[in-house]
């Protein structure tokens, strides 16, 4: 099956910095990626979807691109609730693969 | 305003099966597919499988064996089942709705998630 990985698997940042998240798809994808913000405790939220369109409510300093294999999150500046474990996840087809993770912390 | 609740027994022991139930408020009950997730403590999040009115069914191929994804349409409710569960299978399991058109399924709402526990 398909696989989706993330790097890195953790990350720390200053508030205010730019911070970039890849996930990786070992077959293409298109656009059909997805990315979750999770906060310690909380259910999952979805951020983007179609690999680079924001979900209404979400921050614009969430950003995403990225096609076919390779594809990115950035968060433009760091803001202190922005602390939380963010996933990419393939759904083009099932079945619909989570990535492994990638925590952020504050520096 | 979409709300998924879900229930079920959360303390199992191995060999027991799971069972979980999601009710859906709100929405139509026909144009999603009804998904369940789970994440063990401290760890990712595994997709299990979804069904849709149609009846169309995808399974994880790691569990397939063991899951069945089913909907009482009539209760918009759907539940899995999830049989010889073991301690690797301890996680909170979450039901979720995935918005859907071809083959493709983008979850946008979720439910509260249900720890499960196996343990002797």
């Amino acid at each position: 099956d398909l696989q989706m990985t993330q790097s890195p698997s953790s990350l720390s940042a200053s508030v205010g910095d730019r911070v970039t998240i890849t996930c990786r798809a070992s077959q293409g994808i298109s656009s059909f990626l997805a990315w979750y913000q999770q906060k310690p405790g909380k259910v999952p939220n979805l951020l983007i979807y179609g690999a680079s369109t924001l979900q209404s409510g979400v921050p614009s300093r969430f950003s995403g691109s990225g096609s076919g294999t390779d594809f990115t999150l950035t968060i433009s500046s760091l803001q202190p609730e922005d602390v939380a474990t963010y996933y990419c996840q393939k759904y083009n087809s099932a079945p619909r693969t989570f990535g492994q993770g990638t925590k952020v912390e504050i520096k | 305003q979409v709300q998924l609740q879900q229930w079920g027994a959360g303390l199992l022991k191995p060999s027991e099966t799971l069972s979980l139930t999601c009710a859906v408020y709100g929405g139509s009950f026909n144009l999603y597919y009804w998904t369940w997730i789970r994440q063990p403590p401290g760890k990712g999040l595994e997709w299990i499988g979804e069904i849709n009115y149609s009846g169309s069914i995808n399974y994880n191929p790691s569990l397939e064996s063991r899951v069945t994804i089913s909907l009482d349409t009539p209760k918009n409710q759907f539940s899995l089942k999830l049989t010889s569960m073991t301690a690797a299978d301890t996680a909170v399991y979450f039901c979720a709705r995935g918005r859907y058109s071809s083959t493709w399924s983008l979850i946008d709402y979720w439910g509260q998630g249900t720890l499960v526990t196996v343990s002797s």
